[in-house]
């Protein structure tokens, strides 16, 4: 069965590095995104990505966030500059289309130190 | 815009018991909605979903739910639960028609004891 699939599973990094988080949905997708879940709380929303550019994005989501989709296969998610507080599970998450269901990656845990 | 909520954080049952969690959810335009499971250190997996069709949905491991549009709710249920359904369980709404972002409930956190 095909499956999202994300790379690392668990990334330690120290504040202020960069990170990049990756992704590789599912085949015939194309609609794809990140969510994050801080430990113990919501999964929530970052952003959307559609025809090669973002299609919505949360206040979450700021400058220090950005997305990429390079090859027509990955889709990574780069944080500039982390934060302690950017400490968190990252899902990726792909849709084949805007009636069917999203498929979720088995997630990244970040933790910034 | 869209909110969920699921008024239980908590739900301990004994094994072979039934169970319902609750979810409801408020929206000006029709949605979508999902029940996902997260097992301990796992990511989400897809229990069921509602698009269209019969308002009873029946999805993975025995378990079901029901859209009820006039209360707003998608109440996810089992009629007898196993050591196994230990996990956390999160309601998802999305807009038809709209932005398809997920927009997820806190969670309930079922446990099932012996």
């Amino acid at each position: 069965e095909p499956e999202v699939t994300q790379t690392p599973s668990h990334q330690v990094t120290q504040m202020g590095q960069e990170v990049i988080l990756r992704c590789v949905p599912i085949s015939n997708h194309l609609y794809f995104y990140w969510y994050r879940q801080i430990l113990g709380q919501k999964v929530e929303f970052l952003v959307s990505f559609y025809n090669n550019e973002i299609s919505e994005k949360s206040e979450i989501f700021d400058d220090q966030f950005s997305v990429e989709r390079p090859d027509g296969s990955n889709f990574t998610l780069k944080i500039r500059s982390t934060k302690l507080e950017d400490s968190a599970m990252y899902f990726c998450a792909s849709l084949r289309d805007r009636h069917t269901e999203a498929f979720f990656g088995q997630g990244t845990r970040l933790t910034v130190v | 815009a869209q909110s969920v909520t699921q008024l239980d954080s908590q739900v301990p049952v004994f094994e072979e018991a039934p169970v319902e969690l609750r979810c409801n959810y408020s929206s000006s335009v029709s949605v979508y909605l999902f029940w996902y499971v997260q097992y301990p250190n796992q990511g989400l997996q897809l229990l069921l979903k509602y698009l269209s069709g019969s308002t009873l949905v029946k999805g993975i491991n025995g378990f079901e739910a029901e859209f009820n549009k006039s209360q707003t709710s998608f109440h996810l249920r089992k009629p007898s639960v196993h050591i196994s359904d230990t996990a956390e369980y999160f309601c998802a709404v999305r807009m038809e028609g709209g932005s398809e972002k997920l927009v997820f409930g806190k969670g309930t956190k079922l446990t099932v004891n012996p």
